[in-house]
């Protein structure tokens, strides 16, 4: 069974600056996606960033941006230029890609509680 | 164009009841996940429906049923109701599988 873990319980930052929140991940797949969803208190979850993990490049959305390193089976996620709307719940998520439908499953981490300082 | 929809918002019952909690995917899709998601955690996946048929399940008890129709709207049915399930219960929606999930607002369910 996959896991995800993110380390960081909170994190706070100083509005305009970067930061950078951890998310590790334990599988034995070899084709599978990441992600990046944003919950704020209205709780509806919101994608952030996607990641393929047969493509090598880091994606890229924005003031949004993660470093891959799959051997590792690593995945952060930094935010650039931080505004007071970035504050939320920041949750990972795997997503297997082998199978045929209904093997869609996310796989959640236990989230990071994102600050911004104005 | 309208996202994922679910109801009720809140909503209040006691130890041993039943439940019922409705989503509309977002228009155009046919695939509807259900996850429930525990104070200061994050969301656990319940079961996936797709062409009517539940096609992959969580490590829930058979307290959890579900059901898809037709115009792909679901519903998740939870008897027996126990204080543990208490939650945020989050639907989500998608197209095939090179598409990301889209979440509701969730249905916030607690039980006295």
């Amino acid at each position: 069974a996959q896991t995800v873990t993110q380390s960081q319980p909170e994190m706070s930052v100083q509005e305009a600056e970067t930061v950078t929140l951890s998310c590790t991940y334990d599988t034995s797949e070899s084709d599978y996606y990441l992600f990046w969803y944003k919950q704020p208190p209205s709780r509806q979850m919101i994608l952030v960033i996607r990641q393929e993990a047969y493509k090598q490049q880091n994606a890229t959305e924005n003031r949004f941006s993660v470093n891959f390193q799959k051997a590792a089976k690593s995945f952060s996620l930094k935010i650039s230029d931080s505004q007071l709307g970035d504050a939320a719940m920041y949750f990972c998520a795997y997503r297997s890609a082998l199978g045929g439908f209904g093997n869609e499953k996310l796989t959640f981490g236990t989230g990071t509680r994102l600050t911004i300082i104005p | 164009d309208a996202g994922v929809t679910q109801s009720p918002t809140h909503l209040i019952k006691t130890r041993g009841q039943q439940v019922t909690l409705r989503c509309s995917p977002k228009s155009g899709h046919d695939t509807v996940s259900w996850y429930q998601q525990a104070l200061g955690q994050g969301p656990q996946f319940i079961f996936q429906y797709y062409e009517e048929e539940e096609r992959q399940r969580g490590n829930f008890p058979d307290r959890f049923s579900g059901h898809q129709f037709p115009n792909y709207s679901s519903e998740l049915n939870v008897n027996a109701l126990l204080l543990g399930d208490s939650a945020l219960y989050l639907c989500a929606s998608s197209l095939n599988r090179e598409q990301p999930q889209h979440f509701g607002d969730g249905t916030r369910l607690s039980i006295l």
